[in-house]
C-alpha cells in the first residue's frame, strides 16, 4: 500500500515551459486535491476533485489545470510556468464525507511533495 | 472566507518541556485536523478533532467548537517533535481544508 505518490520530487523549469506534476493514490479515495506551500503562508488549495470526471477550483487556481480521468490519478499541469509558481506542491487524498475523514475517520493522506523552481 | 490563526508562530523548547499550541478559527467548522510537518517536509495527520478531547501518547488535542479554538498539547517534548504544526479546518459538507500558517517548533537536546 503506497498511499499517495508524487513525481517528480524536484524540478527546475524555465519561464514559459510547461510540465505536469503527477499524483497517484491506491486507497480508492474519492477526494483528491493539490496544495502549494510558500514560506510563511501555510498550504493553499489550488484545485480539488470529488471523483473521476469532477474537478473544481480552490483558493489559488490561476496558472494551473487539472483533470481526473480515473479515481487513482490527479495530475496538475502548468501550461506556461512563471517565477511566481516557484513553490513546494503537495497532493492529498481522503475519503469523501465527514470533512475528509470518511466513516473510519482516517483523515487526509499527503504525498511527499514536489519542489518546483521556475527561473 | 474563514480565517485560521495559529499561535505562537515560533517556539523553542528544551527536551522534556511541555508546550501548548493554539488554533483560532473565525467560523463554525465541521472538521478540524492537526498536522505535523517534519523537517524533511512530510505532512502527517495527528488528530481529527472537530470537538472534544483526544490523546495519542504524548500528544493530546482539545477543540472547543462553541468558542472556535483548538489546542494541541505536547508533553515531555523530544527532538523528533521538531517541525511545523498546522491546524486545518473545513466547512459544511466539503472536504476542502483551509490551513493556518503553522507553528514552527524546535526542540533542543
Amino acid at each position: 500500500n503506497a498511499g499517495v505518490t508524487q513525481t517528480p520530487k524536484f524540478q527546475v523549469l524555465k519561464t514559459g515551459q510547461s510540465m505536469t506534476l503527477q499524483c497517484a493514490q491506491d486507497m480508492n479515495h474519492e477526494y483528491m486535491s493539490w496544495y502549494r506551500q510558500d514560506p510563511g503562508m501555510g498550504l493553499r488549495l489550488i484545485h480539488y476533485s470529488v471523483g473521476a470526471g469532477i474537478t473544481d477550483q480552490g483558493e489559488v487556481p490561476n496558472g494551473y489545470n487539472v483533470s481526473r480521468s480515473t479515481t487513482e490519478d490527479f495530475p496538475l499541469r502548468l501550461l506556461s510556468a512563471a517565477p511566481s509558481q516557484t513553490s513546494v506542491y503537495f497532493c492529498a487524498s481522503s475519503p469523501l464525507g465527514g470533512g475528509g475523514t470518511g466513516r473510519l475517520g482516517h483523515g487526509y493522506t499527503f504525498g511527499s511533495g514536489t519542489r518546483l523552481t521556475v527561473v | 472566507g474563514i480565517q485560521v490563526e495559529q499561535s505562537p508562530p515560533d517556539l523553542i523548547l528544551q527536551e522534556g518541556a511541555n508546550s501548548t499550541l493554539r488554533c483560532n478559527f473565525s467560523d463554525s467548522v465541521n472538521n478540524l485536523q492537526w498536522f505535523h510537518q517534519n523537517p524533511w517536509g512530510q505532512l502527517i495527520n495527528l488528530f481529527y478533532i472537530p470537538s472534544g478531547t483526544k490523546q495519542n501518547g504524548r500528544l493530546s488535542a482539545t477543540t472547543v467548537a462553541t468558542e472556535r479554538y483548538s489546542l494541541l498539547y505536547i508533553s515531555s517534548s523530544q527532538t523528533t517533535d521538531s517541525g511545523v504544526y498546522f491546524c486545518a479546518v473545513s466547512l459544511g459538507a466539503t472536504n476542502k481544508l483551509i490551513f493556518g500558517t503553522g507553528t514552527l517548533l524546535a526542540v533542543q537536546p
